[in-house]
């Protein structure tokens, strides 16, 4: 069954620091999204993707998150200087034309800034 | 505006017996899609069930038996007869309809811890 893979599964950083999570979508999927979850609280939206822009962004979503996707494959997710705040586990969910297919998520992207 | 309500913070129980967890939701669209996802200790998101506005039998998966009630805007999920591998945290999410084929986002609710105990 097809997969959406994420990289890595673990990311310390330091606080200040740049971070960039990476995801690997269904290869025939077209919506491509990131989603937080602090720990022990729910999944919350930050944004979705498709046609090389931004459909929708929540407010989490600020200037300090862009997403890309750098080539046909990857989608990454970039933090440029990440607070403590931003420690969550992120996930990558991508879904197919038409609300009928798929909504697949990844297993996750634990993040801690320390 | 969409929202997903889950009353239940945390639940136990005794193997063996049978446990429902409750979701209601709102939503101003008359199409949408109710999902269940698991999330176990280890923090993937399992999916679960994916339910579409205009189909409300109840299904049956195993020991998963799902009930969805458009008249009270409720979508439950029961475990029958609970095993200790159910202990997990259970999310219920709603996915608005797009009709111009834009990526949609999930919803999704505070999630239910459950513990299922030998």
């Amino acid at each position: 069954e097809p997969e959406v893979t994420q990289t890595p599964s673990h990311q310390v950083t330091q606080m200040g620091q740049e971070v960039i999570l990476r995801c690997v979508p269904i290869s025939n999927h077209l919506y491509f999204y990131w989603y937080r979850q602090i720990l022990g609280q729910k999944v919350e939206f930050l944004v979705s993707f498709y046609n090389n822009e931004i459909s929708e962004k929540s407010e989490i979503f600020d200037d300090q998150f862009s997403v890309e996707r750098p080539d046909g494959s990857n989608f990454t997710l970039k933090i440029r200087s990440t607070k403590l705040e931003d420690s969550a586990m992120y996930f990558c969910a991508s879904s197919g034309v038409g609300t009928n297919y798929g909504y697949t998520f990844g297993s996750g992207t634990r993040l801690t800034v320390v | 505006a969409q929202k997903v309500t889950q009353a239940q913070t945390e639940i136990s129980v005794v193997e063996k017996e049978d446990v429902t967890l409750d979701c209601v939701y709102e939503t101003r669209d008359t199409t949408y899609y109710l999902f269940w996802y698991k999330q176990p200790p280890s923090g993937e998101l399992v999916f679960l069930i994916r339910r579409n506005s205009f189909d409300e039998q109840n299904e049956i998966s195993g020991r998963y038996s799902w009930n969805f009630q458009k008249s009270t805007s409720s979508f439950n999920f029961t475990i029958t007869a609970s095993q200790v591998v159910d202990s997990a945290v259970y999310f219920c999410a709603l996915r608005a309809f797009s009709r111009t084929g834009t990526a949609s986002k999930l919803t999704f609710g505070t999630g239910t811890r459950l513990q299922v105990t030998l």
